[in-house]
């Protein structure tokens, strides 16, 4: 059965530094997503992506976020320099159409020291 | 804008009773509504979803939902826990004008007692 795929499954790093979390939604679907979970909170909404570009975003997405399709498979995440407080669990989504069922990854777990 | 509680966060059942996890929406448009599961270190997995067809709605691993619009709600139940169950489980509500992003509950951890 397809499904997403996210990595790294952990990553640490240094407050101020960029990371970026890779995604591959599964293959014939249109509509992407980012949520994060802090721990011991809910999971939150971060971003929507269809057709090349942002379709929506919370007040989380700030300019230090960006998402980016590079290749027709993946879709990557990217904070420029990091917080602590942008320390989460990080999952991605893919649907096939914007009423169709999310499909989540396994999460990648960010740790900003 | 939308919102989910899950009332108990955490609930403990005995292996073979009832499994009840409680949620609770607001939306002022017909809503779309989820329950996912969380296994330890996987992804969130759907078990069922109500999209304005049939109020109960069976899902996989013999969980199913009612929603009842008069009471906000979609409670999710399975008639005998199985130590399998044991997981975290997350109601969400999206609906089509909000470009259908989900917004999640605050999750409820289910323990199953042999």
């Amino acid at each position: 059965e397809p499904e997403v795929t996210q990595t790294p499954s952990h990553q640490v790093t240094q407050m101020g530094q960029e990371v970026i979390l890779r995604c591959v939604p599964i293959s014939n679907h249109l509509y992407f997503y980012w949520y994060r979970q802090i721990l011991g909170q809910k999971v939150e909404f971060l971003v929507s992506f269809y057709n090349n570009e942002i379709s929506e975003k919370s007040e989380i997405f700030d300019d230090q976020f960006s998402v980016e399709r590079p290749d027709g498979s993946n879709f990557t995440l990217k904070i420029r320099s990091t917080k602590l407080e942008d320390s989460a669990m990080y999952f991605c989504a893919s649907g096939q159409d914007s009423q169709e069922t999310q499909y989540f990854g396994p999460g990648t777990r960010l740790l900003v020291l | 804008a939308q919102s989910v509680t899950q009332l108990g966060s955490h609930v403990s059942v005995s292996e073979g009773a009832l499994v009840l996890l409680r949620c609770n929406y607001s939306s002022s448009v017909p809503p779309y509504l989820f329950w996912y599961v969380q296994y330890p270190n996987q992804g969130l997995q759907l078990l069922l979803k109500y999209t304005s067809a049939a109020t109960l709605v069976k899902g996989i691993n013999g969980f199913e939902a009612e929603f009842k619009k008069s009471e906000t709600s979609f409670h999710l139940t399975k008639p005998s826990a199985h130590m399998s169950d044991a997981a975290e489980y997350f109601c969400a509500v999206s609906v089509r004008a909000a470009g259908n992003k989900l917004t999640f509950g605050g999750g409820t951890r289910v323990l199953v007692k042999p």
